[in-house]
C-alpha cells in the first residue's frame, strides 16, 4: 500500500510551547489529508480536513488558532499544536487520500505536554 | 449528518473460527467503503476497500456490500490471535474530502 511518513513519533514538550508535526504522503499526491486525535481507549477524533493549496476545514469545538494545518504541497501537511497544555497531551494521527482511492494513515503521534 | 454505525464489541471468537464484523451507514450516496485494523496504541491501516455491492476476497478477508440496506461487513476467516484488534468501517461520498469513520468494533480472537 501507500506510505504516508508522520514525525515525529513521539514528543513531550514544556507547557506553553508549540508543537509541529509533519505529515508526508512518499508515493501519491495526497488531494487531501486528515488530522485526527485519539485518547486511550477512545476512537478516533477526526480534527479537521485540508485539500492542498486551500484553508484547513475543522470540526466543531477545534480551535483552528491552536491547532494551526498548513496543507501547502500535495506530499506535505502540517499540524502545529500552539500554546500546548497538558489536557493536549494526546495520540494525533493524519492520513492521506489521492482522489477517491482509499486513505493511508502516518505512524501517528504521542504527544506528551508538560 | 453522515453516520456510519458498528457495534462496539468486544467480539470474541476461538482461533480458527469466522469473525464476522458488521457496518451500517446512513447516507444513501455513499460510494466508497474501507476497512482499517488498529492495534492498541497505533494508527489504523487498511484491510478492504469495496465500492459495489456484492463480496471482495482478499486472502483470510471478505468485505461484502449491499448498498440497498447501507450495510457492510467483513469476514475473517480462520481467525487468528494476532486478529485480536479493533476495526474500523470507513464510508466516503463522491467527494474528494468526506470519509467518515465508526467508532470500530473490537475483536478478541482467544488461543
Amino acid at each position: 500500500g501507500a506510505v504516508v511518513s508522520q514525525h515525529p513519533s513521539r514528543v513531550i514538550c514544556k507547557s506553553g510551547t508549540s508543537v509541529k508535526i509533519e505529515c508526508r504522503s512518499l508515493d501519491f499526491q495526497a488531494t487531501t489529508m486528515f488530522w485526527y486525535r485519539q485518547f486511550p481507549k477512545q476512537s478516533l477524533m477526526l480534527m479537521a480536513t485540508s485539500n492542498e493549496g486551500s484553508k484547513a476545514t475543522y470540526e466543531q469545538g477545534v480551535e483552528k488558532d491552536k491547532f494551526l494545518i498548513n496543507h501547502a504541497s500535495l506530499t506535505l501537511s502540517t499540524l502545529t499544536v500552539t500554546s500546548a497544555h497538558p489536557e493536549d497531551s494526546s495520540f494525533y494521527i493524519c492520513s492521506a487520500r489521492e482522489g477517491q482511492l482509499e486513505a493511508f494513515f502516518g505512524q501517528g503521534t504521542r504527544l506528551t505536554v508538560v | 449528518q453522515k453516520e456510519v454505525e458498528q457495534n462496539s464489541g468486544p467480539l470474541s471468537v476461538p482461533e480458527g473460527a469466522i469473525a464476522s464484523l458488521n457496518c451500517t451507514y446512513s447516507d444513501r450516496v455513499s460510494q466508497s467503503f474501507f476497512w482499517y485494523r488498529q492495534y492498541s496504541g497505533k494508527s489504523p491501516e487498511l484491510i478492504m476497500s469495496i465500492y459495489s455491492n456484492g463480496d471482495k476476497e482478499d486472502g483470510r478477508f471478505t468485505a461484502q456490500l449491499n448498498k440497498a440496506s447501507q450495510y457492510v461487513s467483513l469476514l475473517i476467516r480462520d481467525s487468528q490471535p494476532s486478529d485480536s484488534a479493533t476495526y474500523l468501517c470507513a464510508v466516503s461520498n463522491s467527494g474528494y474530502s468526506t470519509l467518515t469513520f465508526g467508532k470500530g468494533t473490537m475483536l478478541l480472537v482467544s488461543p
